[in-house]
């Protein structure tokens, strides 16, 4: 069954640090979300692709993160640099033609 | 304020036994309504979705039901599992809204006890 792939898993960093993390939709889905999820609470979304064109980046605070998916396919987050409060969930999701949204494992990070 | 409220913050039941999620939200107008799980440390995992003229929907022992005239839904799980020890999770989206611009409530955590 085709999914979401996401890594790493886990990362742990000290803050200042730079930390990335990378997403592989499901083949063929054209819009790509990166959500984050901070513990006890729904995913909150960061940025929104279609193709590789950002449609909305309004949440993403962009001083310290960035995203970019160059080829329309996979997509990297990165935070630079990394503070206490960036320790959340990381969820990356794709669609297709706006149907039903399927959502990767996560990305756990913790900055110490 | 967020617009999906979702009831109670967490539950705790015994297994074999039944319960009731509610989710009320205030999206308007209404497109769709999801009910996502999602077990701890991993991603949500769609268990249904609804549009306005459904009523209620089901998948396996789970049961979802919605009523759009006073913007509430509710998921019944039946019989419940140990496996059912997760948080779920109420998603609107409005019918102006791009897809991203889903309204996400903040999960009831249920937690089922041999």
């Amino acid at each position: 069954e085709a999914e979401v792939a996401q890594s790493p898993r886990y990362k742990i960093t000290e803050k200042s640090q730079a930390v990335a993390f990378w997403c592989d939709p499901i083949s063929g889905h054209a819009t790509l979300y990166w959500y984050r999820q901070i513990l006890g609470q729904g995913p909150e979304l960061l940025v929104q692709f279609q193709d590789e064109s950002v449609v909305d980046d309004s949440q993403l605070p962009k001083d310290r993160f960035s995203a970019e998916r160059l080829k329309g396919v996979d997509s990297t987050l990165k935070i630079q640099p990394a503070e206490l409060g960036d320790s959340a969930m990381y969820l990356c999701a794709s669609s297709s033609l706006e149907r039903e949204l399927f959502f990767g494992e996560g990305s756990r990070l913790t900055v110490l | 304020k967020n617009q999906v409220e979702q009831s109670p913050q967490s539950l705790i039941i015994l297994e074999g036994k039944n319960c009731t999620l509610q989710c009320n939200y205030t999206v308007s107008p209404f497109s769709n309504l999801r009910w996502y799980k999602q077990d701890t440390g991993r991603g949500p995992v769609s268990l249904t979705i609804m549009t306005f003229s459904e009523n209620t929907k089901s998948n396996g022992r789970y049961t979802a039901t919605l009523d759009a005239d006073t913007k509430q839904s509710s998921l019944h799980i039946t019989a419940s599992q140990l496996s059912d020890s997760a948080s779920y999770i109420c998603v609107v989206r409005g019918a102006t809204d791009s897809w991203g611009k889903l309204q996400f409530g903040a999960g009831t955590q249920v937690v089922v006890t041999p």
